[in-house]
């Protein structure tokens, strides 16, 4: 799987949207991108995944660039139950393993 | 189904001891990942079985670690003669595809603290 490129942290304050990149340069055609997300003391939490298109669920939104070479997800409108370490992880379709390969993902800070 | 989950939540053991963990997946997902993280890292992956076939090892699985799933339900880690450096984070992930759209369901990990 491709690597991709996150910064370490962010801040936000409560109820304001949060734009958090990730750059993945040598993405390729089947590469999908996913974003999970990792609560203190909890396991990862898928958030949302896609190929080309912006995609929308209950919990964000993912832009993804023309080119695909970068991405960004969107929280509408932060809580402080949204403070977590967010990974940005490139999949590739019709892999035997499946496995995903972590970085060291965004922390990201919500102040009320 | 309530999702995946792990057990024993935490563990401490004395250097030496043998351990073993249990996950049981979200029922109908036929992959299981093991993962272990350590302080200020993301999860790094250690194992993968497909139904009850283990099909996949990374290199940081040790010879003192052995991983099974009979049946294909409910997975075990097992950590024989542990040392401080195996003290981390050990999570557990379920899908039901292999990979590109299929997304990994993890449960709430289990801390092992070697002393």
């Amino acid at each position: 799987d491709a690597k991709t490129t996150q910064p370490n942290s962010m801040e936000s304050n409560e109820e304001e949207p949060v734009h958090l990149p990730c750059n993945h340069s040598t993405i390729s055609g089947t590469d999908y991108i996913h974003w999970y997300r990792q609560l203190p003391s909890q396991g990862p939490e898928y958030v949302i995944h896609g190929l080309t298109s912006n995609v929308n669920n209950r919990m964000a939104s993912l832009a993804i660039a023309e080119d695909r070479k970068s991405s960004t997800l969107i929280l509408h409108r932060a809580t402080l139950r949204d403070a977590a370490v967010y990974y940005c992880i490139l999949r590739a379709d019709g892999g035997s393993q499946g496995n995903l390969i972590f970085g060291k993902g965004t922390k990201l800070s919500v102040k009320p | 189904d309530t999702g995946v989950s792990q057990d024993p939540r935490h563990k401490i053991t004395k250097r030496g001891q043998n351990v073993t963990f249990r996950c049981d997946p979200i029922s109908e997902h036929n992959r299981l990942y093991w993962y272990r993280q350590t302080l200020g890292q993301g999860p790094e992956f250690l194992t993968y079985f497909q139904n009850e076939a283990q099909l996949e090892k990374s290199r940081l699985l040790s010879d003192r670690f052995s991983a099974e799933r009979p049946k294909g339900s409910f997975s075990t880690l097992e950590i024989q003669r542990t040392e401080q450096g195996d003290s981390a984070m050990y999570l557990c992930a379920s899908s039901s595809g292999p990979s590109g759209p299929y997304e990994q369901y993890f449960g709430p990990g289990t801390r092992l603290t070697v002393t």
